[in-house]
């Protein structure tokens, strides 16, 4: 089976970096996504570690360490549009099948 | 395009009645997925489908039952439906399970169960 562990919140301050943890168990293991999901919408894909290392879009960046089972998404200049639930996936290879870890509520505040 | 679409955005059932959920997708997508969220918590597949013709179960399969006949869309049906069944359900397609892994979600079917 596979589980996920994500902090439930995070607040901090506009203009500010913020990093959001997660530490899976899996079965198997292909990737890591992250995805941003406002109140009330639909998740949307940010970014994906298959590799090791960090991966950079924007503002927002995704570290990977397989060795650890251990991921990070970092969110610099932090901006009120951010506030939203993220939500660390691993794709353990079975059929592109993902499994979402409950989510992480960012609050970010004047 | 219009990505994912699903049909019907809310719906309100009594216990014991049946409902078909319909999910659409003009991305030429093989993998298609069924999710429920509950409040405070993320998404757990239902079914999903790795192409046309063919489905499979996920994670909280019971009380559900999934076709795909054709490509396009994916359908999701609710025998008897149960109080506990009240959810938001998410439809989400994708290229394949090598690539990115993106998925590309439906803005949800908001449903409940009395």
């Amino acid at each position: 089976g596979q589980s996920l562990e994500q902090p439930s919140e995070v607040t901090a301050v506009e203009g500010a970096i913020v990093q959001i943890n997660c530490t899976y168990q899996t079965s198997g293991f292909y990737g890591l996504s992250w995805y941003q999901q406002h109140d009330g919408g639909a998740p949307t894909f940010l970014s994906y570690n298959a590799l090791d290392g960090l991966e950079e879009t924007g503002r927002f960046s995704s570290f990977l360490s397989r060795s650890d089972s251990y991921g990070y998404l970092l969110l610099q200049e932090l901006q009120m549009k951010d506030s939203a639930s993220y939500f660390c996936a691993v794709n353990g290879g079975n059929a592109g099948k993902s499994t979402f870890g409950d989510g992480t509520t960012l609050t970010v505040k004047p | 395009n219009a990505g994912v679409t699903q049909t019907p955005k809310f719906r309100v059932l009594k216990t014991g009645q049946s409902m078909t959920l319909l999910c659409a997708q003009d991305m030429n997508h093989e993998y298609m997925y069924w999710y429920r969220q509950d409040p405070g918590m993320g998404l757990r597949l239902i079914h999903y489908s790795v192409g046309e013709g063919t489905t499979a179960k996920g994670e909280v399969p019971d009380g559900y039952n999934v076709s795909r006949l054709k490509k396009q869309n994916f359908l999701l049906g609710l025998e008897s439906a149960a109080p506990s069944q009240t959810s938001v359900y998410f439809c989400a397609s994708s290229y394949s399970r090598s690539s990115t892994d993106t998925q590309y979600f439906g803005p949800g079917t908001r449903l409940t169960v009395l």
